[in-house]
């Protein structure tokens, strides 16, 4: 079945302590995005990256890192987790006509 | 950058009855809009999508039109169903550019 997988899908964690979420797809996307869902807000784009060892930040890029070591793969980090950045995050791949699939996301709470 | 505009932001309609929901866009080089669904727990879905060298397009009970002198596209969904309840969401996007700009997003409620 063609999906994109994100682990965890809970997160509960304190300010500061580093943390990675997963993310891979296997659709042989070479697109691949990272968004943040917050209410009223829609979602809004962390990072994206088109092709492997390349990566480009998004509208909302600051407090995270990305890495593309494989194309299937696109972590999201996290080095120092603050408080606003609870939020849903949904990683993303795309195919060639530019449609974007959607992972379960991953609920992410910092205290 | 790009600003879509989404509404309503609510949107109750009893079951049987047709939903439209409507977005508005900024850069007039946008040429692809796609809607998704996004059930409770779940990620958004791609539902339907459209390209600017079409008008509307229509699969079963949805339908999408783009009007793009006037930078707005809009969802018609036809004898709602139960099951059409989700937050629906608008984006829009550049060729060659996969970078989505989204609405805010609207919550649809199908009344039995």
């Amino acid at each position: 079945e063609a999906q994109v997988t994100q682990n965890p899908r809970y997160l509960i964690t304190v300010t500061g302590k580093k943390l990675t979420v997963t993310c891979s797809q296997n659709m042989n996307h070479e697109y691949m995005s990272w968004y943040r869902q917050d209410p009223g807000l829609g979602l809004r784009q962390i990072y994206y990256s088109m092709n492997v060892e390349v990566t480009d930040k998004g509208d909302v890029p600051e407090g995270y890192k990305v890495s593309r070591k494989e194309k299937r793969n696109f972590p999201l980090i996290l080095e120092s987790p603050s408080p606003n950045q609870t939020s849903l995050y949904f990683c993303a791949s795309g195919g060639s006509s530019y449609e974007q699939y959607f992972g379960p996301g991953t609920r992410l709470t910092v205290t | 950058g790009e600003n879509v505009e989404q509404h309503p932001s609510t949107l109750s309609v009893q079951e049987g009855d047709s939903a439209v929901i409507k977005c508005t866009y900024s850069d007039s080089a946008s040429n692809y809009f796609p809607w998704y669904k996004q059930e409770l727990g779940k990620g958004p879905q791609l539902i339907i999508d459209i390209r600017s060298n079409v008008g509307e397009k229509k699969d079963q009970r949805i339908a999408v039109t783009l009007n793009k002198t006037a930078k707005h596209f809009s969802l018609h969904i036809t004898e709602t169903q139960p099951e059409d309840s989700a937050v629906y969401f608008c984006a829009a996007s550049t060729s060659n550019d996969y970078k989505l700009s989204f609405g805010a997003g609207t919550t649809v409620t199908v009344r039995a």
